[in-house]
């Protein structure tokens, strides 16, 4: 099984600022099939980016996705109020079918 | 984009079966992946299994093989997952989540509002 581990768990910031959350897997994920959610709290999870850097539709541009093997991120570039939230990395290259980071939360400071 | 909605919350008792249906509208339902991802409170998201409507067969996770059972129903366009042998820590938010194509493995781009189950004596 693929684990997948998120840091930092919790990440207390301001808005503006930029952020970069990590991924990192037991072992490499095949063709990158690597995705991102976000979760706010009492709502299901939103698709973000799949495939390690595809924006999914009507994510906005200051989301990206990078990484490669087993080391992923994503980066926010100008927190905005709004995306203070959970985020969660999932693989879906490897065995079983899909795995789950355990999540980062990101705190508005 | 498709829409799903599952049943609503349930309270049941240690040892008895739940049953969470999920429907689907607006979209194609029988040629994508439907996955279950349940929350514990507090906690992270964990899979449990996936059905492509038009095949039939449901795969599961290995920690749930045995307990859960997930089928189709293409007429009404309705997964559902049942699980059996409960306990308190199976209490949490389950989702149903339609993956991006007909693989079990994908990532999911539709989510269901989510069935709170909770076990209770």
């Amino acid at each position: 099984e693929i684990v997948l581990t998120q840091s930092p768990g919790t990440l207390s910031l301001s808005p503006g600022e930029r952020v970069t959350l990590s991924c990192r897997a037991s072992q490499s994920v095949s063709n990158n099939y690597l995705a991102w959610y976000q979760q706010k709290a009492g709502q299901a999870p939103r698709l973000l980016i799949s495939g390690t850097s595809t924006r999914a539709t009507g994510i906005p541009d200051r989301f990206s996705g990078s990484g490669s093997g087993t080391d992923f991120t994503l980066t926010i570039s100008r927190l905005e109020p709004e995306d203070f939230a959970v985020y969660y990395c999932q693989q879906y290259g490897g065995s079983p079918p899909v795995t789950f980071g355990q999540g980062t939360r990101l705190e508005n400071k | 984009q498709v829409q799903l909605v599952q049943s609503g919350a349930e309270v049941k008792k240690p040892g008895s079966s739940v049953k969470v249906s999920c429907k689907a509208s607006r979209g194609t339902f029988s040629t994508y992946a439907i996955s279950w991802v349940r929350q514990a409170p507090g906690q992270g998201l964990e899979w449990m299994g996936a059905i492509v409507p038009i095949f039939g067969s449901a795969h599961y996770a290995q920690t749930f093989q045995g307990r859960v059972t997930i089928s189709a129903d293409e007429s009404t366009s309705t997964a559902y997952m049942e699980l059996s042998s409960l306990r308190s820590e199976d209490t949490a938010v389950y989702y149903c989540a339609r993956g991006h194509n007909s693989l079990i493995s994908t990532y999911f781009d539709s989510w269901g509002q989510g069935t709170l189950v909770t076990v209770f004596s």
